[in-house]
């Protein structure tokens, strides 16, 4: 079974400012999945950013970038110029047939 | 991106009744839907995996009779709480797979309360 690890509870940046949040796995596949989720506090799940395993560029999406470390198996989410609009529990997941979710980090933005 | 529709949004019901959950992907079609359960401040749990025209299939530990699942379209999927119970209230999420490998995207959840 593929298990998800994220180490960070809760994490607290200031406004304008950069976080980094952790997540390693474990896995025994060659080709897979991993993706960051938001989850707000409205609670709606939002897709942050994808990765494929195969790819050793890092993706990026605007102010979120991926420090993809596949011999490590560590897969860190990056937020720059961090907003308030940030604020909410993050969850690193893979996937092959179907999603595993660590256990969240809660990132609050402070103003 | 691809939009999933869950209805209702939040229900509160008495013990013993039932409770249905709808899930639809609305400008897609999704062979494949996924039904997760979250506690506040946790992680999403999968309950049990939607294939549409297939019977369920159920995590460990999931009472299959108690949560039943249909799969009878290609955009719908419901989730059926039989005689729920106060120990059965939580927030419902369901999830539908998009493309080969575009992740999954979900719909805006359920927050089941029983009395």
């Amino acid at each position: 079974a593929q298990t998800v690890t994220q180490s960070q509870p809760e994490m607290s940046v200031q406004e304008a400012e950069t976080v980094t949040l952790s997540c390693t796995y474990d896995t025994s596949e060659s080709n897979y999945y991993l993706f960051w989720y938001k989850q707000p506090p409205s609670r709606q799940m939002i897709l942050v950013i994808r990765q494929e395993a195969y790819k050793q560029q890092n993706a990026t999406e605007n102010r979120f970038s991926v420090n993809f470390q596949k011999a490590a198996k560590s897969f860190s989410l990056k937020i720059s110029d961090s907003q308030l609009g940030d604020t909410a529990m993050y969850f690193c997941a893979f996937n092959d047939y179907k999603l595993s979710f660590g256990a969240g980090t809660t990132v609050t933005v402070r103003a | 991106g691809a939009v999933v529709s869950q209805h209702p949004s939040r229900v509160i019901c008495k013990s013993g009744t039932s409770v249905k959950i709808e899930c639809r992907s609305l400008d897609f079609q999704a062979t494949t839907m996924f039904w997760y359960r979250q506690f506040p401040k946790q992680s999403l749990m999968l309950m049990a995996t939607s294939n549409e025209g297939s019977k369920a299939t159920y995590e460990q530990g999931v009472e299959k009779d108690k949560f039943l699942i249909n799969h009878a379209s290609l955009t719908l999927s419901t989730l059926t709480v039989t005689s729920a119970h106060p120990e059965d209230s939580s927030f419902y999420i369901c999830s539908a797979k998009y493309g080969s490998n575009e992740g999954l995207f979900f719909g805006s959840g359920t927050q089941l309360s029983v009395l």
